[in-house]
């Protein structure tokens, strides 16, 4: 397997533009996780989902931060509009969770800029 | 929810010395605690993970050890080299669809 996959590695928008990262788990894995990663907060869990399904989005910063997953292969996290506070990698991770926990796999990160 | 607290938040040794950074977490439901290793610019690896029916688990230079009733978990290694030279994350959970919370993060620094 390729492991997790996101798009784009980098982006570089303006302020006020949108924003879509894009993951492709790993398959077979049943729960998938966003992550915001910056200097000062560390690695913040913004939203999971376990079966397509989004089970919570408490760590959403603001209504600007979505996400969906329509189907198994797929996920997006949307900012609209961009500020420059939004700067930060943003992973996303997928694990198999059915009785004992998996390992929870990293993608690569998309690193966003935003001016 | 969970809270997890790891300490040092940095940490610096000579090549060839021990390393050991510290967590400690709030929910006593946890029962999955693993540790990632970060380069530079890369994404977060497993190196080693422990599960609440354990105490202790090794894998050659490094062991993580776990007591539950004070709720805390430490991650040893042994023999340091530059190539360890990393941010290490502890985390907590396995309790809700393998979600995990993390620590702030430990950067080791390993001089030659």
């Amino acid at each position: 397997d390729a492991g997790v996959i996101q798009s784009p590695r980098h982006e570089v928008t303006e302020m006020g533009q949108e924003v879509t990262l894009r993951c492709k788990p790993i398959s077979g894995h049943n729960s998938l996780f966003w992550y915001r990663q910056t200097m000062m907060r560390g690695l913040e869990l913004l939203i999971y989902f376990n079966n397509n399904v989004p089970i919570d989005d408490s760590g959403m910063p603001e209504d600007r931060f979505s996400a969906k997953m329509p189907n198994a292969s797929f996920s997006t996290l949307k900012i609209q509009p961009s500020e420059p506070r939004d700067s930060a990698v943003y992973f996303c991770a997928s694990s198999f969770a059915g009785g004992n926990t998996g390992e929870l796999f990293f993608g690569e990160g998309s690193r966003l800029t935003v001016l | 929810g969970e809270n997890v607290e790891q300490h040092p938040s940095t940490l610096s040794v000579q090549e060839g010395d021990s390393a050991v950074i510290k967590c400690t977490y709030s929910d006593s439901a946890s029962n999955y605690f693993p540790w990632y290793k970060q380069e530079l610019g890369k994404r977060p690896q497993l190196i080693i993970d422990i599960r609440s029916n354990v105490g202790e688990k090794k894998d050659q230079r490094i062991a993580v050890t776990l007591n539950k009733t004070a709720k805390h978990f430490s991650l040893h290694i042994t023999e340091t080299q530059p190539e360890d030279s990393a941010v290490y994350f502890c985390a907590a959970g396995g309790t809700s669809y393998g979600k995990l919370t993390f620590g702030q993060g430990t950067i080791l620094t390993v001089h030659p």
